[in-house]
């Protein structure tokens, strides 16, 4: 079974410019999540989907990053204009109903110049 | 005061030794929990569910209290690959993370 497919693995961008994400997560798993972890935390929720509904976007910083998953299955998580201070990895999981945990991808690691 | 708390370490031990690291969390009404394991520069990937009756899964022993709030996870006779960042994580509809406990095991 593939696992949760994260894209691009690494970017750098200057400031100021746009930048997005992509996640395919597991087949068959309804329950989406972008999370952001800086050096040295923990990763900290950005939004939740339940299938193409976003049911947790509270942590999303919405004057700059939106995010999509039009068809209930992959998501892309976009930055405009990124900032210096949003260099960190995104990370996005997973999970199928009733499933204890999450299975995250790789992540994308952004650095912000 | 953060959701989560975890001493963030580090934790330097021999090999073989036995190490314990603890957690905290302020929502009462969380309803499960977990410790991740997270190697540098890689995803965080599941160690194992915390239960109140406490689990075991082979060296790596796991005890929820929660009148007190609180998630401790043991390693017996670590081993060199268990060096890396454990995260405490407590699930409230979502989940959240602590800022993790890095251990390195030494020769």
């Amino acid at each position: 079974e593939a696992g949760v497919v994260q894209s691009p693995r690494y970017k750098i961008i200057e400031k100021k410019q746009p930048v997005a994400f992509w996640c395919n997560p597991i087949s068959g798993h309804n329950t989406l999540y972008w999370y952001r972890q800086n050096l040295g935390q923990g990763p900290e929720l950005l939004i939740r989907y339940e299938n193409e509904e976003a049911v947790d976007d509270s942590q999303l910083p919405k004057d700059r990053f939106s995010a999509e998953r039009l068809k209930g299955v992959d998501s892309t998580l976009k930055i405009q204009p990124a900032e210096l201070g949003d260099s960190a990895v995104y990370l996005c999981a997973s999970s199928q109903p009733g499933a204890r945990g999450y299975t995250f991808g790789s992540g994308t690691r952004l650095t912000v110049v | 005061r953060k959701e989560v708390e975890q001493d963030p370490g580090p934790f330097n031990v021999p090999e073989g030794a036995t190490v314990a690291f603890n957690c905290t969390y302020s929502n009462s009404a969380s309803q499960s929990f977990f410790w991740y394991r997270q190697d540098c520069r890689k995803e965080p990937k599941l160690l194992m569910s915390v239960y109140s009756s406490g689990n075991e899964d082979g060296r790596f022993t796991a005890q929820l209290n929660r009148a007190s709030q609180y998630i401790s996870l043991l390693i017996r006779d670590s081993k060199l690959s268990d060096s890396a960042t454990y995260l405490c994580v407590v699930n409230n509809n979502d989940m959240r993370f602590g800022a993790g406990t890095r251990l390195t095991v030494k020769p």
